[in-house]
């Protein structure tokens, strides 16, 4: 069973710092990892996708990272922003039950001005 | 940038009644989904749906729930007979395809139901 973890839970850092989101999953078969920001109240953005069989996307002033092998995803926002502030989220979408991305239970942010 | 629209943003019904969440996906798309947040938990799979047929279901997904594509552009959720415990956050999403490595879920900004 696919069980997704992030940690912290809750982050709040100065503006303009640097930081790393963790994202873990038990079963090393996946299909890919998306990464979605929420705002309060709000729906689901899409930042970025990695394909099980790559390492790293960039965009912007994101990072992600995959380890499969270790089960593991990091998110590297640079030079962070008050706009930054929100929860993000780390889904695994897996070889087996395809349709049923499995989310973790996301890290809330705050950017400090 | 095409979004997936959800209607209505709250709606609060009483328990026992039935209610109808809507969804517009992204008019290329052809893969359907429903997912729930109870406030405070994870984002979780209710159903998927793709060529007039569910795909595949959760274990939430039972009789009182329902999905229907009525035509060439909605895609809807019905809960027959509302219970206290559907109080969540319903969220639609759709993808173009099925199976690619870089296939994305784009997500509606859902619809808040509250079950009183």
């Amino acid at each position: 069973k696919q069980e997704v973890t992030q940690i912290p839970a809750a982050l709040s850092v100065p503006e303009g710092e640097n930081l790393v989101l963790n994202c873990s999953f038990t079963d090393s078969a996946i299909y890919n990892l998306q990464w979605f920001r929420q705002d309060p109240g709000k729906g689901l953005t899409s930042l970025l996708l990695i394909q099980s069989s790559q390492r790293e996307q960039t965009s912007g002033r994101l990072n992600a990272s995959l380890d499969k092998s270790s089960g593991r995803s990091t998110l590297y926002i640079a030079a962070s922003q008050p706009g930054d502030s929100a929860t993000y989220l780390c889904a695994v979408r897996r070889r087996t039950s395809y349709d049923k991305v499995i989310f973790g239970p996301g890290t809330s942010l705050s950017v400090i001005p | 940038e095409p979004e997936v629209t959800q209607t209505p943003s709250h709606q609060v019904t009483q328990m026992g009644q039935e209610v109808i969440l809507r969804c517009v996906p992204i008019s290329n798309h052809l893969y359907f989904y429903w997912y729930r947040q109870i406030l405070g938990q994870k984002v979780e799979f209710l159903v998927s749906f793709y060529n007039n047929e569910i795909s595949e279901k959760s274990e939430i997904f039972d009789d009182q729930f329902s999905v229907e594509r009525p035509d060439g552009s909605n895609f809807t959720l019905k809960i027959r007979s509302t219970k206290l415990e559907d109080s969540a956050m319903y969220f639609c999403a759709s993808s173009e395809s099925r199976g690619l490595q870089n296939e994305k879920l784009f997500f509606g900004s859902g619809t808040q139901l509250s079950v009183l």
